[in-house]
């Protein structure tokens, strides 16, 4: 398996534009997460998905974000618009919550805001 | 709510040392603990993780974690840290399984492991 894949790896936009991170959970797998992480504030939830479906977005920062799960291979997280105090590393994980416990993480996307 | 610290923001080992990297944890109910690792420009990697049984957990790279249910811990070691060590690691809990929402894991900040040559 390719584990999770998240495009594109790298993103620099100027404030004000609108940006879309993607990401593709390991087949089969039926729960997707998106963190963020900062130097700041650490590893933080944004979202997460059962499903499909939204289960709790409590961490998503304020309206500008936004996630969607079409389906069980793809999920977005857009920023619109953007801000410079978004920069940071966007990681997506996914986990089969009937056999394992431990999400399996992409390599991120580091997204910078000018 | 669940949480976790990890009391250190940076640990230094000589190389061929043993290493502890602690983390504390605050749960309802019996924890399921994780450890992960972050190489530089990477995302977390699966160490270990406890979930029930035998207190002392078995990893990848030769780690180990000792779960303590008195002392709510559940630190990481290695008895001989190898320069190649040298990374960010994260602990994590969640509670057990309570409902469609159990299964986010709240983070540590994170420890910053040093193996000097």
């Amino acid at each position: 398996d390719a584990g999770v894949i998240q495009s594109p790896r790298h993103e620099v936009t100027e404030m004000g534009q609108e940006v879309t991170l993607r990401c593709k959970p390991i087949s089969g797998h039926n729960s997707l997460f998106w963190y963020r992480q900062t130097m700041m504030r650490g590893l933080e939830l944004l979202i997460y998905f059962n499903n499909n479906v939204p289960i709790d977005d409590s961490g998503m920062p304020e309206d500008r974000f936004s996630a969607k799960m079409p389906n069980a291979s793809f999920s977005t997280l857009k920023i619109q618009p953007s801000e410079p105090r978004d920069s940071a590393v966007y990681f997506c994980a996914s986990i089969f919550r009937q056999s394992g416990n431990e999400q399996f993480f992409g390599p991120g996307t580091r997204l910078t805001v000018l | 709510a669940q949480s976790v610290a990890q009391p250190e923001d940076q640990v230094n080992v000589a190389e061929g040392n043993p290493l502890t990297v602690k983390c504390t944890y605050s749960v309802s109910g019996n924890p399921y603990l994780f450890w992960y690792v972050q190489y530089p420009n990477r995302g977390l990697q699966f160490l270990l993780k406890y979930i029930t049984g035998d207190n002392l957990v078995k990893g990848s790279y030769g780690f180990e974690a000792e779960f303590n249910k008195s002392q709510t811990s559940f630190h990481l070691k290695k008895p001989s840290a190898l320069v190649s060590d040298s990374a960010l690691y994260f602990c994590a809990v969640r509670p057990p399984y309570s409902g469609a929402g159990s299964y986010q894991l709240t983070f540590g900040k994170g420890t910053k492991l040093s193996v000097i040559p």
